[in-house]
């Protein structure tokens, strides 16, 4: 089971390039995320797709956008990438929003560094 | 909004000793509360969740948390722990409004030999 497959795992950027993470979930899950992942602050939501066609801002959207591709795939892109960006992301995916309490599915992560 | 608390940066024990880590929430209405483990440069596994019913939840490796509504904590335990236990654990809560998942700081349990 492949799960939620995220790519690249690493990547170092220079300040002001711009990448795209990729992010693919095989569960038919409804629900997919952007997460970061920083020292002593948990997990923080970037955006997040509710369902295919939608996307909203979570808690610290700036300087990013996403796109969700289709029902399997949720992208997120760094247009510019500044040193605060340097961080772990993580995708993650749960089946329904409408039905309380779905399990949230996390990829394995990509680390990021911008210099 | 709903929050969690992870009061413990570090958790440090002995194998063979029984473990907790804790986690007390913050939540308007219902709490639908979850507990995930991570190992060095791994993503997140799911331990177990509590949605309703029985207050003691058991999960994957043993793992078991109990879910104290007066005192408004969700404690993670294990009777007896292993070494391979060591790793990084995240208490999260439902944000029921918009579908995600709110996570805590974390909390490093080191289990010794």
């Amino acid at each position: 089971n492949a799960g939620v497959t995220q790519t690249p795992k690493f990547q170092v950027l220079k300040t002001g390039q711009s990448m795209t993470l990729q992010c693919a979930q095989d569960m038919n899950h409804n629900s997919m995320y952007w997460y970061r992942q920083d020292p002593g602050m948990g997990l923080r939501l970037i955006y997040y797709s509710a369902s295919e066609g939608t996307t909203d801002k979570g808690e610290v959207p700036n300087g990013y956008n996403v796109s969700r591709l289709n029902k399997r795939e949720f992208s997120l892109r760094l247009e510019s990438a500044a040193p605060s960006q340097t961080s772990v992301y993580f995708c993650a995916s749960s089946e329904n929003r409408v039905v309380a309490g779905n399990t949230i599915y996390f990829g394995e992560g990509s680390w990021l560094t911008v210099v | 909004a709903q929050s969690v608390a992870q009061p413990e940066d570090q958790v440090n024990v002995a194998e063979g000793n029984p473990l907790t880590v804790k986690c007390t929430y913050s939540v308007s209405g219902n709490p639908y509360l979850f507990w995930y483990v991570q190992y060095p440069n791994r993503g997140l596994q799911f331990l177990l969740k509590y949605i309703t019913g029985d207050n003691l939840v058991k999960g994957s490796y043993g793992f078991e948390a109990e879910f104290n509504k007066s005192q408004t904590s969700f404690h993670l335990k294990k009777p007896s722990a292993l070494v391979s236990d060591s790793a990084l654990y995240f208490c999260a809560v439902r944000d029921i409004g918009f579908q995600k998942l709110v996570f805590g700081t974390g909390t490093r349990l080191l289990v010794s030999p």
